[in-house]
């Protein structure tokens, strides 16, 4: 059973702080993988995608992926109210996506 | 572009009723998955179709559920003899590698 793994929170943060959010994966197969945010209602909506280990950013956002310890963070530097939703991770086998059931992120103002 | 579309975007129906949800993916894209979420829950795969190739059914929770997709584009879900517990909003989501999500179907089943 390919299974991924995520605290569900809340993950409370004061805005501008940086916000961490963690995943493992038990798959030592899956080859890529892919954080999500959700807002409350809405559809999930792609925001990273990391193949290699080390570290990869986008804005405000780094991933970080550690194969050898089937880990996968996520990274938000000066964390905005925004930013409060859920976020999904989620690690690629063959051919679909095995997705957790995600971590809420509160931003305070 | 256009992104993933999906309707209806709500859908109430009657216990036993036979439902029908449409998706037609990003143009171009020859994967298409179907997952569906309950409230609070996380996202459960259902269906994905890769080009001409056999669809992996693997996650259709009971043979009340079926999908096909035509001429390797627009995709239709469908519920027959619906439950209560067959509510959830269902998701349809396109893309080669990256998966991108479309508003998805709230169902609801009275």
């Amino acid at each position: 059973q390919k299974e991924v793994e995520q605290n569900s929170g809340p993950l409370s943060v004061p805005e501008g702080a940086i916000a961490s959010l963690n995943c493992t994966y038990s798959d030592r197969g899956s080859q890529s993988f892919f954080w999500y945010r959700q807002y409350s209602g809405k559809s999930p909506e792609l925001i990273m995608s990391i193949y290699s280990n080390g570290d990869k950013e986008d804005g405000r956002f780094t991933a970080q992926l550690n194969k050898a310890s089937q880990y996968v963070s996520l990274l938000i530097r000066d964390s905005q109210p925004s930013d409060s939703a859920t976020y999904l991770c989620a690690a690629s086998g063959y051919s679909t996506l095995t997705f957790g059931k995600g971590t809420m992120l509160l931003v305070s103002p | 572009g256009a992104g993933v579309s999906q309707s209806p975007s709500n859908k109430v129906t009657e216990k036993g009723k036979d439902v029908e949800l449409r998706c037609d993916p990003i143009s171009g894209h020859t994967a298409l998955y179907w997952y569906r979420q309950s409230l609070g829950q996380g996202l459960e795969f259902l269906i994905y179709f890769q080009g001409n190739s056999a669809p992996d059914k693997s996650g259709l929770p009971s043979d009340r559920f079926s999908a096909e997709r035509t001429g390797g584009s627009v995709s239709t879900l469908t519920i027959q003899r619906t439950q209560q517990e067959d509510s959830a909003v269902y998701l349809c989501a396109s893309g080669d590698y990256e998966q991108y999500f479309g508003p998805g179907t709230r169902l609801t089943v009275t």
